[in-house]
């Protein structure tokens, strides 16, 4: 079955430590994966995806496909990085999107 | 461009009531996308529709019925809504199934008693 879990619920952060937000799925078909934002009073918007190998506002994102993975990186938080972020696996035979339970990223002064 | 837009933000329901949630795209977007966000939940794809005239059930479609009888307009109805419809809805749309970027609206947070 097709599933993508986030297994951190809340991730708090010091500022300029890194972060990483794990994104582990399950799909029999070829993945395509996804970064989702959501900040606090704003709309869910789009941050990366894997097949464009981007650094959006510093965050990157690598598909392992052995491990079943699509971690989302980042080198040194910010405080304005806290927010919600969702991990979404698209489902190319359904023509939609899955998306995991979120995590909140917390970025502590 | 307004983007993907809901209406209303805001509904107080009472149990059994029915309602009618309008999502409104004018990007020309073919593919669009009811959500629900609930806590711990994450988002879950209630119904969606490929094109004008197309509707097709997500992951949790019971209770609810949608219809998409113009291109820029996605219309989510409750019949008969329960306590458990309780939750923040998500319009989406995007143009296509890839490389897949979605819009989303704003959201309506509705609250059934």
């Amino acid at each position: 079955a097709q599933r993508v879990t986030q297994p951190e619920k809340l991730l708090s952060v010091f500022k300029g430590a890194p972060v990483e937000l794990k994104c582990n799925y399950s799909y029999s078909g070829s993945p395509e994966l996804f970064w989702y934002v959501q900040y606090s009073r704003q709309r869910l918007q789009l941050l990366l995806r894997h097949i464009s190998r981007e650094s959006i506002k510093g965050f990157t994102a690598d598909l392992n496909k052995g491990e079943t993975s699509f971690h989302l990186k980042k080198p040194f938080a910010q405080e304005e990085d806290s927010a919600m972020y969702y991990c979404a696996l698209l489902l190319n035979r359904d023509d939609k999107i899955i998306f995991g339970k979120g995590t909140r990223l917390h970025i502590l002064p | 461009n307004a983007g993907v837009t809901q209406t209303p933000k805001f509904r107080v329901l009472k149990t059994g009531q029915s309602m009618t949630l309008l999502c409104a795209q004018d990007m020309n977007h073919e593919y669009m996308y009811w959500y629900r966000q609930d806590p711990g939940m994450g988002l879950r794809l209630i119904h969606y529709s490929v094109g004008e005239g197309t509707t097709a059930k997500g992951e949790v479609p019971d209770g609810y019925n949608v219809s998409r009888l113009k291109k820029q307009n996605f219309l989510l109805g409750l019949e008969s809504a329960a306590p458990s419809q309780t939750s923040v809805y998500f319009c989406a749309s995007s143009a296509d199934r890839g490389p897949y970027e979605q819009y989303f609206g704003p959201g309506t947070r509705l609250t059934v008693t």
